[in-house]
């Protein structure tokens, strides 16, 4: 049973442009919300997060936002740069020094 | 100065062997964990510690012992390694007190581990 879904493999979106990505989770007990980021043969690299009193949180060209009525949330980025590809994980976590449950993933390629 | 550091990066090894990977953050965090990426992409909580102290074991075979020799130290040793072990472990840290953002964690690069 997956907890966390992003329900797209992959994106493409021209450089410049924005890119939306998506995330849906089921346990309605999650606090808290993290976009990662992951090049190849590296580890995740944290982004941006969000609690679940916030809709919005806002970091340069990323914004997170959330809708807990949906059980929603999404990553913008704007505008898309080539160095912006990579695989996008959503994660989600109780308080404290819980684990994070993580979404499959979803490879952002920014064309030039 | 790399923050979380695993060894070895890549592990090749026949079934049945036992094998480890250490994993080192210089962060000051009291809290370090185990993920494993399986084929299938996902990754998923193995093993958490705080302060040497084990605090969630998930479902893991009994063949996988992390071992933590100090807060700045988890290492993960699997004994009679299976094919199914094939997979990317991720050692990770955090510290609600010190976290810029809520329950970030910092992952290592990866050991990517193949049981042949």
């Amino acid at each position: 049973d997956q907890q966390v879904k992003q329900n797209s493999p992959s994106l493409s979106v021209q450089e410049g442009r924005i890119s939306i990505l998506n995330c849906d989770y089921t346990n309605s007990m999650f606090d808290y919300f993290l976009w990662y980021k992951k090049y190849p043969a590296e580890g995740p690299t944290f982004l941006i997060s969000i609690s679940s009193i916030k809709d919005k949180n806002e970091d340069g060209r990323f914004t997170v936002f959330l809708n807990k009525s949906a059980k929603h949330l999404s990553l913008h980025i704007v505008p898309s740069q080539p160095g912006d590809s990579a695989v996008y994980f959503c994660a989600a976590s109780g308080s404290g020094n819980t684990p994070l449950v993580f979404g499959k993933g979803t490879r952002l390629s920014v064309i030039a | 100065d790399t923050a979380v550091s695993q060894t070895p990066k890549y592990l090749v090894t026949q079934m049945g062997n036992d094998k480890s990977i250490k994993c080192e953050q210089n962060l000051g965090h009291d809290t370090m964990y185990w993920y494993k990426q399986d084929s299938k992409k996902f990754l998923k909580i193995m093993f958490s510690y705080n302060n040497k102290e084990l605090i969630i074991n998930e479902t893991v075979p009994n063949r996988f012992s992390p071992k933590s020799p100090d807060k700045a130290h988890l290492n993960l040793h699997i004994n009679s390694l299976e094919l199914g072990d094939s997979a990317v472990y991720f050692c990770a840290s955090s510290d609600p007190v010190l976290a810029s953002s809520y329950n970030e964690q910092f992952f290592g690069p990866g050991t990517r581990l193949t049981v042949l």
